[in-house]
Parts: structure tokens; C-alpha cells; sequence
């Protein structure tokens, strides 16, 4: 069955150092997404992205974070200067269809980042 | 923006038994999609729902949406230990943001 593959699946940074989390949606997938979960928290939406432009994005997305699809296979998470309240699972997530009748995302194993 | 309150927050039972999971929201929804997350692991897709009143059977899942399309449902007939997790209800807008609720999360002694 098809996955979304993120790596490193663990990262230890220090404090404002810059991050970048890695992502390889499903190849026919054309939606892909981040989302972060704060342990033993629920799944927190931060942004959808399509055709290289960023589709929505909640308020947890600011200036520090900014994504990208830098060729045809890679999707990334950048956050600029991490905070130590960044600490969370980061997870990509990438669906086939958008909007209330997707079908559903697969989501990656996700990135543990820890903000030292 | 949408918001599901989803009950109970944990929820422990005996091998067996069954075990149930409520989403509801003030608004009407225009869908709802079901995730099971286990222990230390990703989220997986369930099911989707769009219709009002809206049943679907997964094995001994039984997922509901209701008729005024503000509440949903998960049931598992006869839990197993393999069940256990937290499952979210999520919903979905337009441009692809999905919200979560805050997640049942169920332990099976057994």
C-alpha cells in the first residue's frame, strides 16, 4: 500500500535554530498537508498546499514556518528560528481529492522534533 | 471556523465489551471522517461521512452520522485488544483544513 514518508523521524534542535522536515507524499496525490500534534494533544492543522501555492492555513502557521515542494517528489516543513513550545510530532499528510469529500489523508509516521 | 467536541475523553472496558464515541458540533457539519491513532503511531483513515443520517459498517465498526448532521458516532461491537488507540472524529473544509477532535482514547483490559 502506497505511504507518505517523512524523515528524520526524530530531530533535536536547539533553540532558535532552523528546521527543516522532510516529506514524500503518495506520487499520485496532489494535496498535501502539515499537521503537528503536541504530545497527548489532538491533531492540529497548519497548512494544505496545491499546485505550489499554499491553499489554507491556520493560525499556529506564521511568519517562523513556511513550506515548500522544492521538485516533483519532496514536500517540506521549514520553521525559521524553533521555540521550545515547537516541540510536537510533525506529520505530512497527502490526499488524492480536496475539500469535505477527500476520501481521506494518509498520513506519514511523523518527525518528533525537540526544541532543547 | 468548524469545531467538534468529541466524548469521552478516555474510555476503558473489558475485553468484550462494547465501546462507543460521540462527535458533536453546534453547526451543521457538511461531512465527518473517523481516525484511529495507536499508541506512539500516525493517524489512519477510517471513513467518511457526507449524508444526513448516514450508517456504515466496518466489521464490528459501526459509524453513524446524524440526521441534523451535527453529531456523529463510532461504535466497536465486542472490543478486542487489537482496538485500542485514540480515535478522532475530523472535519473538513473547502481548501483541505481538517479539524480534529480532541480524541477517545480507549484501553482494553484483557
Amino acid at each position: 500500500e502506497p505511504e507518505v514518508t517523512q524523515t528524520p523521524s526524530h530531530q533535536v534542535t536547539q533553540m532558535g535554530q532552523e528546521v527543516i522536515l522532510r516529506c514524500v507524499p503518495i506520487s499520485n496525490h496532489l494535496y498535501f498537508y502539515w499537521y503537528r500534534q503536541i504530545l497527548g494533544q489532538k491533531v492540529e492543522f497548519l497548512v494544505s498546499f496545491y499546485n505550489n501555492e499554499i491553499s489554507e492555513k491556520s493560525e499556529i502557521f506564521d511568519d517562523q514556518f513556511s513550506v515548500e515542494r522544492p521538485d516533483g517528489s519532496n514536500f517540506t516543513l521549514k520553521i525559521r528560528s524553533t521555540k521550545l513550545e515547537d516541540s510536537a510530532m510533525y506529520f505530512c499528510a497527502s490526499s488524492e481529492y480536496i475539500g469535505p469529500v477527500n476520501y481521506g489523508y494518509t498520513f506519514g509516521s511523523g518527525t518528533r522534533l525537540t526544541v532543547v | 471556523g468548524q469545531q467538534v467536541m468529541q466524548i469521552p475523553q478516555y474510555q476503558h472496558v473489558q475485553e468484550g465489551e462494547d465501546f462507543t464515541t460521540y462527535c458533536n458540533s453546534s453547526t451543521t457539519l457538511s461531512n465527518i471522517q473517523w481516525y484511529k491513532q495507536r499508541p506512539g503511531g500516525h493517524p489512519v483513515f477510517l471513513i467518511q461521512l457526507v449524508k444526513s443520517g448516514e450508517v456504515k459498517k466496518q466489521k464490528r465498526l459501526t459509524f453513524q452520522f446524524g440526521e441534523a448532521k451535527k453529531n456523529s458516532s463510532l461504535h466497536i461491537t465486542a472490543t478486542q485488544t487489537t482496538d485500542v488507540g485514540t480515535y478522532f472524529c475530523a472535519v473538513n473544509t473547502n481548501a483541505g483544513k481538517s479539524t480534529f477532535g480532541d480524541g477517545t482514547t480507549l484501553t482494553v483490559k484483557p
